[in-house]
């Protein structure tokens, strides 16, 4: 089980504005360690959406959004589309453990 | 741009050792730092460990004994291999570059398509 927690699921119709959670604890978010995300398509590798808390990459749609505070991140996905249906995964590093760590994953479901 | 990609047994006895390669295109081996990372059926993505640019690797402590990632920068690809599998290693392995925008904490940028390696005798 990860360290980082995340909703199971969330859901959405399309247009609306969804956030996913991520929880972590003063050894890993908290310590100050930087948080990415990730949207993976069944079947397909995990893509970089967010990097360093609030970055986006080139080419990622701006309706994709980070932040973090304290010991907890969280994304943003405005004007939501079809094609958001995927698991999202958050990323940081957790000093105890001496791992890289990934949330727990939440399923994006657009009704 | 950069891309990766996974090579390797799909199946692996158990106690054997599965063996991965990562060839990278598009970009040179002997910048950024380079990862193993994988996702067990039905379960959450875990960070294996990586290589650096200059072959220092550091593993997950709980894979430290049975795991080693090496560089090969004549032919711009980096390998994993894990001892002594046994079914609970069986998962989607992916290849990684791994990225840092300051000294917080690596990223993962560049993905391989992922290669799906059963331990089943």
């Amino acid at each position: 089980q990860s360290v980082v927690t995340q909703p199971p699921s969330v859901s959405g119709s399309p247009g609306q504005r969804v956030t996913i959670s991520c929880t972590g604890s003063s050894s890993n978010i908290g310590a100050g360690y930087d948080v990415h995300w990730y949207q993976k398509l069944p079947g397909t590798a995990p893509k970089l959406l967010i990097y360093a808390n609030i970055s986006r990459p080139s080419g990622v749609p701006d309706r994709f959004s980070g932040s973090k505070s304290g010991t907890s991140a969280s994304l943003a996905i405005t004007g939501l589309q079809a094609e958001d249906e995927a698991d999202y995964y958050c990323q940081s590093y957790d000093r105890s453990l001496s791992v890289y760590v990934f949330g727990t994953g939440t399923k994006v479901t657009v009704l | 741009q950069v891309q990766l990609q996974e090579s390797g047994p799909g199946l692996v006895k158990p106690s054997e050792t599965l063996s991965l390669t990562c060839a990278v295109s598009g970009g040179s081996i002997s910048s950024y730092y380079w990862s193993w990372i994988r996702q067990s059926p039905g379960k959450g993505l875990e960070w294996l460990g990586y290589v650096s640019y200059s072959g220092r690797t550091n593993y997950r402590p709980s894979l430290k004994s049975r795991l080693t990632i090496s560089l090969d920068t004549s032919k711009n690809q980096f390998s994993l291999k894990l001892s002594s599998v046994t079914a609970a290693d069986t998962a989607v392995y992916y290849c990684a570059r791994s990225s840092q925008l300051r000294s917080l904490g690596y990223y993962f940028d560049y993905w391989g398509q992922g290669t799906l390696v059963t331990v089943s005798s």
